[in-house]
């Protein structure tokens, strides 16, 4: 199993340019996330999902939008990008609620807006 | 809203001193703790959860309900245990974990 993959890595954008990040996971997870990480913040919850065709915001949801067509993709889109949004994305997946907490997170997207 | 807390964010000890990354949560039901790493440049990684009660790579971590709190320890620190620790607990609104700020783990030589 490949796990959580990311695509791409890294991405250098100018403002106001919009790109999507893609996030996919082979294990029939319910639950996905986005998350940025930046120093000193730790990781802050962009928007995730409890299941296919759903979504909702996390913390920092400004900027971004989301989208779960396929239960294995998770889609992060930045229509209009700032230099505010330069950071690592990371995304994460987990079976669901009940007790099956544990997330597993993909390699990371380091995004630079310039 | 739930939190959990890391007061550190620099912890430095020299290479076989011991070692504690402090964590508090505030989530009031049943709680679910866990302990990520994140090594330079890479992915998180679950190094530890409460449940299991496992000892990863000489790393230990005893829930206190009391105390509310769920601290990282090693007896004696490697270089290699240099990184980002990140503490998280359950108790987000649907269902997602909640993540502190991290503490960045230094091991001299």
């Amino acid at each position: 199993n490949a796990g959580v993959t990311q695509t791409p890595k890294f991405r250098v954008l100018k403002t106001g340019q919009s790109m999507t990040l893609l996030c996919a996971q082979d294990m029939n997870h319910e639950y996905m996330y986005w998350y940025r990480q930046d120093p000193g913040m730790g990781l802050r919850l962009i928007h995730y999902s409890v299941g296919e065709g759903t979504t909702a915001k996390g913390e920092v949801p400004d900027g971004y939008n989301v989208s779960r067509l396929k239960k294995q993709n998770f889609l992060l889109g930045l229509e209009s990008a700032a230099p505010s949004q330069t950071s690592v994305y990371f995304c994460a997946s987990s079976p669901g609620t009940g007790g099956f907490y544990e997330q597993y997170f993909g390699p990371g997207t380091r995004l630079t807006v310039t | 809203a739930q939190r959990v807390t890391q007061p550190e964010k620099l912890l430095s000890v020299f290479k076989g001193a011991p070692v504690e990354l402090k964590c508090n949560y505030s989530y009031s039901g049943s709680p679910e703790l866990f302990w990520y790493v994140q090594y330079s440049r890479q992915r998180l990684q679950l190094l530890l959860r409460h449940i299991s009660r496992e000892s990863i790579k000489g790393f230990t971590a005893d829930l206190n309900k009391g105390e509310t709190s769920f601290h990282l320890k090693k007896p004696f620190a490697q270089e290699e245990d240099s990184a980002m620790y990140y503490c998280a607990s359950n108790g987000g609104s649907q269902g997602n974990l909640i993540f502190g700020k991290g503490t960045k783990l230094s091991v001299k030589p």
